[in-house]
């Protein structure tokens, strides 16, 4: 397995550009995770999803920010517009049932918005 | 609030030398306790998952430690090597249902030659 898959790698956008976020996450896995790492705050929870149904979203920081999961193998995260204050890395994971096996983090979006 | 503190926030070490990270946590109830080595540019990657009733588990060079009536926990790395540098980040899941995640920000260690 590919493990799971994000992209692009890295993003620099100006700032009022929209940005989206993409993860494919590992086949099989019924939950999907979005989170924001910064050096400040460490790793948060934006929002996460059950067989594609968003559960939590308390995480998104604003209404600039949404998710979709339209599927079970493909998810986007999107900040439209974007501010220098989202310049973060972005990571998203999978796992099945939500148990700590197998819990899998992407190798994330390094996101700069100037 | 559950939080999960982690100290140190940084150190430097010898390869070859051991080194132990403490992780303090106030989450209730308790499900599991997990950490992560991070590399830089990449996503964590879990090294070991305790439960309740499990005190210590190790993964080779790693040995990880749960005293779940103090809430603390630590992570050994034993003779350290120069692939070791990375953050070490504790994870406790909350055992409320939901399985929420806390994070701790990390020990961030540099293993010099």
């Amino acid at each position: 397995d590919a493990g799971v898959i994000q992209s692009p790698r890295h993003e620099v956008t100006e700032m009022g550009q929209e940005v989206t976020l993409r993860c494919k996450p590992i086949s099989g896995h019924d939950y999907l995770f979005w989170y924001r790492q910064t050096m400040m705050r460490g790793l948060e929870l934006l929002i996460y999803f059950n067989n594609n149904v968003p559960i939590d979203d308390s995480g998104m920081p604003e209404d600039r920010f949404s998710a979709k999961m339209p599927n079970a193998s493909f998810s986007t995260l999107k900040i439209q517009p974007s501010e220098p204050r989202d310049s973060a890395v972005y990571f998203c994971a999978s796992s099945f049932n939500n148990l700590p096996y197998g819990y899998t983090f992407g190798s994330g979006t390094r996101l700069t918005v100037v | 609030k559950n939080q999960v503190e982690q100290s140190p926030q940084s150190l430097i070490i010898l390869e070859g030398k051991n080194c132990t990270l403490q992780c303090n946590y106030t989450v209730s109830p308790f499900s599991n306790l997990r950490w992560y080595k991070q590399d830089t540019g990449r996503g964590p990657v879990s090294l070991t998952i305790m439960t309740f009733s499990e005190n210590t588990k190790s993964n080779g060079r790693y040995t990880a430690t749960l005293d779940a009536d103090t809430k603390q926990s630590s992570l050994h790395i034993t003779a350290s090597q120069l692939s070791d540098s990375a953050s070490y980040i504790c994870v406790v899941s909350v055992g409320d249902g939901n399985n929420r995640l806390a994070f701790g920000k990390g020990n961030q260690v540099v293993v010099i030659p």
